[in-house]
């Protein structure tokens, strides 16, 4: 399948820092997907975006389509206790790229951690 | 409340004995996939569907089985599980094709 590189692999942020993370590909994206996920817990989507360009607020996130289509980013302002856990991207491909019926393809995931 | 649920959670088993694991969302999604998660490798598209009666492989379909005879059912099903398939697996579902899924709480599952 399509590679997407997340980056960092962890974070270990004090409390109340901003956090930024991040998602490239050699390959071309229609849609780029955010979801975070908590331990124990299935993936829940954060945040959507459909355009090149576009950039999303959701509370303190927010995320980013690039404007050449192979890249994403997600900040998280004022980082609190409960935005622990792994922030995964998932691009999806056009038709035309092939890929499986919904050509959906995730990052590895970016640990965050908090120190008190 | 609008959700994917699966079952059971947690199984533990030993080679060879067929399981199914259960997955159901009651949000009249037209298409259903199952992932499984591993570290290191992230989450990989095991099989997917459409709609009722259509299923097609994912990434890594090798030693899984699904069905749809329902909409809101998408069954997990191996045949004779070997230790290779211990895993992390997750149901997602979206309305349509290529709209953002929505994932159940995961089934770990442990092979002897």
């Amino acid at each position: 399948g399509q590679q997407l590189n997340q980056s960092p692999q962890s974070m270990f942020i004090q409390e109340g820092e901003d956090v930024s993370m991040n998602c490239t590909s050699s390959s071309i994206f229609n849609t780029w997907l955010w979801y975070k996920q908590d331990p124990g817990e299935g993936p829940v989507l954060l945040i959507a975006l459909y355009k090149a360009g576009e950039l999303t607020s959701n509370g303190r996130l927010t995320a980013q389509f690039g404007i050449t289509r192979k890249d994403s980013f997600l900040n998280i302002s004022a980082s609190i206790p409960s935005d622990v856990g792994i922030y995964f991207c998932a691009g999806q491909l056009p038709r035309y790229s092939g890929g499986g019926a919904d050509g959906l393809t995730f990052g590895k995931g970016t640990h965050l951690i908090i120190q008190p | 409340e609008a959700q994917v649920t699966q079952n059971p959670r947690y199984l533990i088993t030993v080679t060879g004995k067929k399981l199914t694991v259960t997955c159901s969302q009651n949000m009249n999604h037209e298409y259903m996939s199952w992932y499984r998660q591993d570290p290191g490798l992230g989450l990989r598209q095991i099989y997917y569907s459409m709609n009722v009666e259509v299923t097609d492989k994912g990434d890594v379909p090798e030693g899984y089985k699904v069905s749809r005879k329902e909409k809101r059912n998408f069954p997990l099903i191996l045949e004779s599980p070997s230790p290779n398939q211990t895993s992390l697996y997750f149901c997602a579902s979206s309305l349509l094709n290529r709209e953002p899924q929505y994932f159940g709480p995961g089934t770990r599952l442990t092979v002897l």
